[in-house]
């Protein structure tokens, strides 16, 4: 069993649509993160959650929304998505000094497949 | 630009010979982490370089930090399939962000039987 798991691993869905990426950490960490991985392009980072709250929205668009509701659990809504939204999405856990995040080194998912039809 | 530029993008070799893939930037890292991706898999922490000229080996793979901490690379030898994936580095700059961890595109590397 992974220390980070995601569920679903793989989603199909419509421009329409409304669904939700789950992310669940075992491992005790204080910051959990959601990151978009499109072909040809680095890890972009999407949003920070230290202590259940958010420190950190990379100019993500309002159709992505966060939620955080304890240190173990992160979801991402989705709403209204674009085909250009097709990516895999990956959850990462760390421990983290609270006065630095994001330093530290991640614990990653198996990552969830989206395609937006 | 990309703040980290990995080389070569893609590389594909026979088992049993060497290969070693680079990580460059012109900011100076306070440390840099590699991670290895498997399909379909999340990425995987493999090790982290913190002081420059660091030198850490796993197994087969080894890790370089350049002596300036601007520059990286991964060295493995006599390569088996299963060492087949994407190898990611990340670092945080020392200057000029916000201490966000930032990724390279990766080094897609294909070992064949």
């Amino acid at each position: 069993e992974t220390g980070v798991t995601q569920t679903p691993r793989h989603l199909v869905m419509g421009m329409t649509n409304k669904k939700s990426l789950k992310c669940e950490q075992h491992l005790g960490h204080n910051a959990m993160y959601w990151y978009k991985q499109s072909a040809k392009k680095p890890l972009e980072l999407m949003f920070v959650y230290s202590l259940e709250e958010r420190v950190e929205n990379n100019s993500v668009p309002s159709r992505f929304s966060p939620e955080c509701p304890n240190s173990s659990h992160l979801f991402l809504h989705l709403h209204t998505l674009q085909p250009e939204d097709s990516a895999l999405y990956l959850c990462a856990s760390s421990q983290e000094r609270l006065a630095v995040l994001n330093t530290g080194e991640l614990f990653f998912g198996e990552g969830s497949r989206l395609t937006v039809l | 630009t990309q703040l980290l530029e990995q080389s070569p993008q893609f590389l594909s070799i026979q088992e049993g010979e060497n290969l070693t893939v680079y990580c460059n930037s012109s900011s100076v890292f306070s440390s840099l982490q590699w991670y290895r991706q498997e399909p379909g898999e999340g990425p995987v922490l493999l090790v982290t370089v913190v002081t420059g000229g660091e030198v850490k080996k796993l197994k087969r793979l080894t890790f370089q930090f350049g002596d300036a901490r601007k520059d990286s690379s991964l060295h493995i030898t006599a390569a088996q399939p299963g060492d087949t994936g994407l190898y990611l580095c990340a670092g945080s700059p020392l200057e000029g962000g916000n201490n966000r961890l930032a990724f390279g595109k990766g080094n897609q590397v294909v070992v064949i039987p």
